[in-house]
């Protein structure tokens, strides 16, 4: 069963602080991604990553940064949080093989950034 | 980019009734179209999912339809039950063979009334 963690459940930070969100697959798959969830507009896309060390922008890449250095784990970073930053983050992951597109998602972080 | 719409934002049936969600999108080069449900509090998990080659599947209560000419793709939940009662996400993707880009739609919160 494909398992797919997130380090935190809820985070409270403060304007300013730099964040770290970490997301560990423990299915050995290679393409990872980091999506934000707010109400009537869905999941975008924030940044994913087809390999280690590479990333790519997705939709909404501003404010944040990724980070790959292992296969298993997909950091965001927000370097100076701010309030429309408060959101739900998910992360989600699937494997490079050629007609398996299921992205298992990750239980999600609700940051909220006073 | 791709854009995907979807509606209605909400949507709610008595048990037993017939329930369609509709997405349309933007990119012609779109071929794969997964429908992601998600429960209160739970991340989305994958319920079913179409690609450009077939016009239809089903799985038992679920169904998908796609039209490609007209860009638009639905979900057909029939003899609904309260567990189904969920936010669903639609969603498009140009698959590249290194991995899908996803597109999500705005979401669609159905409840199942008794």
């Amino acid at each position: 069963d494909v398992k797919v963690t997130q380090s935190s459940r809820y985070l409270v930070k403060r304007t300013g602080e730099k964040v770290f969100l970490e997301c560990v697959q423990d299915m050995d798959h290679e393409n990872m991604f980091w999506y934000r969830q707010d109400p009537g507009l869905g999941l975008r896309l924030i940044y994913f990553s087809y390999d280690v060390k590479m990333k790519e922008k997705g939709d909404i890449p501003e404010g944040y940064s990724v980070s790959r250095e292992k296969k298993e784990r997909f950091s965001l970073i927000l370097e100076s949080a701010s309030t429309n930053q408060t959101s739900m983050y998910l992360c989600a992951s699937n494997p490079l093989t050629t007609g398996t597109d299921t992205q298992y998602f990750g239980p999600g972080t609700r940051l909220t950034v006073l | 980019g791709e854009n995907v719409e979807q509606h209605p934002s909400t949507l709610s049936v008595q048990e037993g009734d017939s329930a369609v969600i509709k997405c349309t999108y933007s990119d012609s080069a779109s071929n794969y179209f997964p429908w992601y449900k998600q429960e209160l509090g739970k991340r989305p998990q994958l319920i079913i999912d179409i690609r450009s080659n077939v016009g239809e599947k089903k799985d038992q209560r679920i169904a998908v339809t796609l039209n490609k000419t007209a860009k638009h793709f639905s979900l057909h939940i029939t003899e609904t039950q309260p567990e189904d009662s969920a936010v669903y996400f639609c969603a498009a993707s140009p698959f590249t063979g290194g991995g899908n880009k996803l597109t999500f739609g705005t979401g669609t919160q159905l409840k199942v009334e008794l």
